[in-house]
Parts: structure tokens; sequence; C-alpha cells
């Protein structure tokens, strides 16, 4: 199992450039998150998704899209990026079951700068 | 959703128990408590998780007392690999409630 993949993992825009950064799980895992982190910050939930075909707003969804096709994939469009933007992304996923875990695996990151 | 408060940070020596704690309020009925630590560079690692009382694995303990209004994760003898931040999550297992949402977490610096 690759776990959870992200690519790319470093990546710079300019500014009013658009990207998608992709995100793969191969754990058939139902749920899956994006965060993003500001150095020395915690981790901010832009979107998540239950399943496919359903999405929904985290914390700082705004200059994000999500799209949820299938189960495995989770991309995650910049439209229009901003120096705000610049920061480490994080996708993650869980399953829900019997167990009630809340246990996260998360990808290595990415790391988008905008200038 | 439980708001968690957790210490900005903390200092610690190889070697020593190490005690995290971490407050939640208003914790509900089905919320339960996870614990998780993140390295430079990398994407937060899962630790441990619990409801009440205390959860023990190869890792950590986690001990949270029956209010359910707090909870302290316990690093046995810590060494300079175990110097990372470490965030406290209240998540609900029932209902519509799939967010999960992190806090600035806890810097633990352990020094030789």
């Amino acid at each position: 199992n690759a776990g959870v993949t992200q690519t790319p993992k470093f990546r710079i825009l300019k500014i009013g450039q658009s990207m998608t950064l992709q995100c793969a799980q191969d754990m058939n895992h139902n749920y899956m998150y994006w965060y993003r982190q500001d150095p020395g910050m915690g981790l901010k939930l832009i979107y998540y998704s239950v399943g496919a075909g359903i999405t929904d707003k985290g914390e700082v969804p705004n200059g994000y899209n999500v799209s949820r096709s299938t189960t495995e994939d989770f991309p995650l469009r910049l439209e229009l990026a901003a120096p705000s933007q610049t920061s480490v992304y994080f996708c993650a996923s869980r399953q829900q079951g019997l167990d009630n875990t809340g246990e996260l695996f998360f990808g290595e990151g990415s790391r988008l700068t905008v200038l | 959703l439980a708001k968690t408060t957790q210490p900005i940070s903390m200092d610690s020596y190889e070697g020593q128990e190490v005690n995290i704690t971490c407050s939640h309020n208003n914790i509900a009925t089905n919320d339960y408590i996870t614990w998780y630590q993140q390295f430079p560079s990398q994407g937060p690692r899962f630790i441990i998780q619990g409801y009440k009382t205390k959860v023990t694995n190869e890792v950590a303990s986690l001990f949270i007392p029956a209010d359910r209004k707090s909870s302290t994760l316990s690093l046995p003898r810590v060494s300079l690999s175990d110097t990372a931040v470490y965030y406290c999550l209240a998540w609900n297992s029932g209902g519509s409630n799939y967010k999960l949402t992190f806090g600035k977490g806890t810097l633990l610096t352990v020094n030789p």
C-alpha cells in the first residue's frame, strides 16, 4: 500500500496562475481532507469529502475548489493564486468504521510558493 | 465542535516522562479524544485515541478523567527524537460531524 500520495511535492506559482494539487489514496477510505499549514502554525481545514460526489467546506475554503469523482482521488484546485496561499498543503484520509477510529492518514505534503 | 486548548510549548530532558494536558470543556457525549504527533516537514501521525479512563499503547498513554473535560497525553522516557508538535483533537463519532480540525498544538522540545 502506498497510503496517501500527493503530487507535486514542490511548486512555485506566479500570482494569478492556477494549478491543481493531486491527492490519491489506495486504502478505500471514504473520508478525505485537505489542510493547509502556514509556517509555525497549526493545520487549517480547507475542504473535506465524505465520499465520491460529496464535498463540503472547511475553515478556510476561499480561493480553492475540490472535486471527488472517485473514492481514490481528491484534487484541490487553486484559482488565481495569491501570495496568501503560500503554504504547505496536506491531504489526509480516514475510514469511518465500527471501531470509531478518528485516525487520519496523511500524505507527505505539497509545498507551494506564490510569488 | 469541541474546542481544545493546549499549552503552546513545553521543555523536557531525555529520559523524563512528559505529560501534555488538553482542555476540552464542551466535549460532547460521543466525542473521542485523539492525539497526533508532527515532525517538521511531515504530515501529522496518529498516536493514540481514547474516550474515558486510561488507554496505553506502545508509544504513549492517554488518561481521560470521569468528567472528560480534559485529557493528558503521557510520553514515557522521552528521547531527542520525540521533539515534535503534539495535537489534541476532539472528534464526534456519530451524527453528521465529519470535520476534523486541528488547533495550534504543543511544541515539545526534548533537550539532552
